[in-house]
């Protein structure tokens, strides 16, 4: 059974520093894998996707990678500001049409 | 090009009632997902659904609760006789087609319904 999880749970960093948030999946085989960002309140937004076969995507300020082996990806975020402040998911999909999510890491940058 | 939306954004029901929750999925997409978070827990799969047809239902309670997707308008996530426990968020998200390893598409969510069982 596939989990995925992530650390840490929560994360205080001052505005302009540069970070980094963990997820981990234990079984290996998966389509994909997903980051979204979560609001208080709102919905998701996705925010990479990056397939079994790809190491990192890129988007602006975030960068995603991969590890399939070692069952591991990150979400970097350069430069940090306080609109970045909300909740940010891990999804991978293990086929079958569904998303496994973590739990989230609850981030708040201060100005 | 409108977003998956949902409505209501919250629902109030008492415990015995009925919840109908909608989602009417991306123009052009015909495959709707609904998605569970209970309060400080992960979102859970509950069901996925292809036009009138329910191709995985394996994250759905056995009972009272049922979801639907017809030809024509929202697909319904229909919740019998509520108790406190179904007090969540229910979220929805449509892709216009079935994922595979070769596909880029992202999926794409709704608001969510914020239900509420007093």
């Amino acid at each position: 059974k596939q989990e995925v999880t992530q650390i840490p749970a929560a994360l205080s960093v001052p505005e302009g520093e540069n970070l980094v948030l963990n997820c981990s999946f234990t079984d290996s085989a998966i389509y994909n894998l997903q980051w979204f960002r979560q609001d208080p309140g709102k919905g998701l937004t996705s925010l990479l996707l990056i397939q079994s076969s790809q190491r990192e995507q890129t988007s602006g300020r975030l960068n995603a990678s991969l590890d399939k082996s070692s069952g591991r990806s990150t979400l970097y975020i350069a430069a940090s500001q306080p609109g970045d402040s909300a909740t940010y998911l891990c999804a991978v999909s293990p086929g079958a049409q569904k998303l496994v999510f973590g739990q989230g890491t609850r981030l708040t940058i201060n100005p | 090009n409108a977003g998956v939306m949902q409505n209501p954004r919250h629902l109030v029901r008492r415990r015995g009632q009925e919840a109908r929750l909608r989602c009417s999925p991306m123009k052009g997409h015909s495959h709707v997902y609904w998605y569970r978070q209970l309060p400080e827990e992960g979102l859970k799969f509950m069901v996925y659904l292809q036009k009138e047809n329910i191709i995985d239902e394996s994250g759905m309670p056995k009972e009272r609760f049922s979801a639907e997707f017809p030809k024509e308008g929202p697909s319904i996530l229909r919740i019998q006789q509520v108790v406190r426990g179904d007090s969540a968020a229910y979220f929805c998200a449509s892709s216009p087609r079935t994922w595979s390893s070769d596909t880029n598409s992202p999926l794409h969510f709704g608001n969510g319904t914020r239900l509420t069982v007093t």
